[in-house]
């Protein structure tokens, strides 16, 4: 079974800190890794993708990838309450299936 | 472009009827996807079509079917609707040798 643990918060940060979302997974094979936000009776929306160690930067959001430690993180910065939502990390090997973790709650207070 | 439509968007069922769920997408994607997510289940891929006339299952595959129709279309069929498939519908779609998915906005499935 591949295993992707994320903590189901809620997260609360005050708006224009840095909100910090992490995920690790089991599969050491695992070579795609995504971040998708959800609001509340909507469909997942794909923000963030790697498939390198290190970071990867778009505009306010920052994926950060460690094979080694099989953790994967999403920091936004300046967050704003429009960022409060659920964000969801995936994650894939060489095939087409992606393991989703349960997500993490996110509150970004005024 | 519309990206991944998915209809219908609300079904109430009775136990036993049968339904289609119909996904199309005009991205020329080769890969789509069927999941389905509960309250603290997280998403689960039910089947999946790596390319035009091929499907495979996923993690919970019993009590569903699937049709490749063409290149844009992935039908999901209830044969036998039970109570344990309440749940929310997605269908995504992925390009040629990528793997980022994107998602359509669901159907809502209730049965009774």
């Amino acid at each position: 079974q591949k295993e992707v643990e994320q903590n189901s918060g809620p997260l609360s940060v005050p708006e224009g800190a840095i909100a910090s979302l992490n995920c690790t997974y089991s599969d050491r094979g695992s070579q795609s890794f995504f971040w998708y936000r959800q609001y509340s009776g909507k469909s997942p929306e794909l923000i963030m993708f790697i498939y390198s160690n290190g970071d990867k930067e778009d505009g306010r959001f920052t994926a950060q990838l460690n094979k080694a430690s099989q953790y994967v993180s999403l920091l936004i910065r300046d967050s704003q309450p429009s960022d409060s939502a659920t964000y969801l990390c995936a994650v894939g090997d060489s095939g087409y299936a992606l393991n989703f973790g349960k997500g993490t709650s996110l509150l970004v207070t005024p | 472009n519309a990206g991944v439509t998915q209809t219908p968007k609300f079904q109430v069922l009775k136990t036993g009827q049968s339904m289609t769920l119909q996904c199309a997408q005009d991205m020329n994607h080769n890969s789509m996807y069927w999941y389905r997510q509960d309250p603290g289940m997280g998403l689960r891929l039910i089947y999946y079509s790596a390319s035009e006339g091929t499907t495979d299952k996923g993690e919970v595959p019993n009590g569903y079917n699937v049709s490749r129709l063409n290149k844009r279309e992935f039908s999901l069929r209830l044969e036998s609707a039970a109570p344990s498939q309440t749940s929310v519908y997605f269908c995504a779609s992925s390009g040629w040798r990528t793997y980022e998915q994107y998602f359509g906005p669901g159907t809502r499935l209730t049965v009774t």
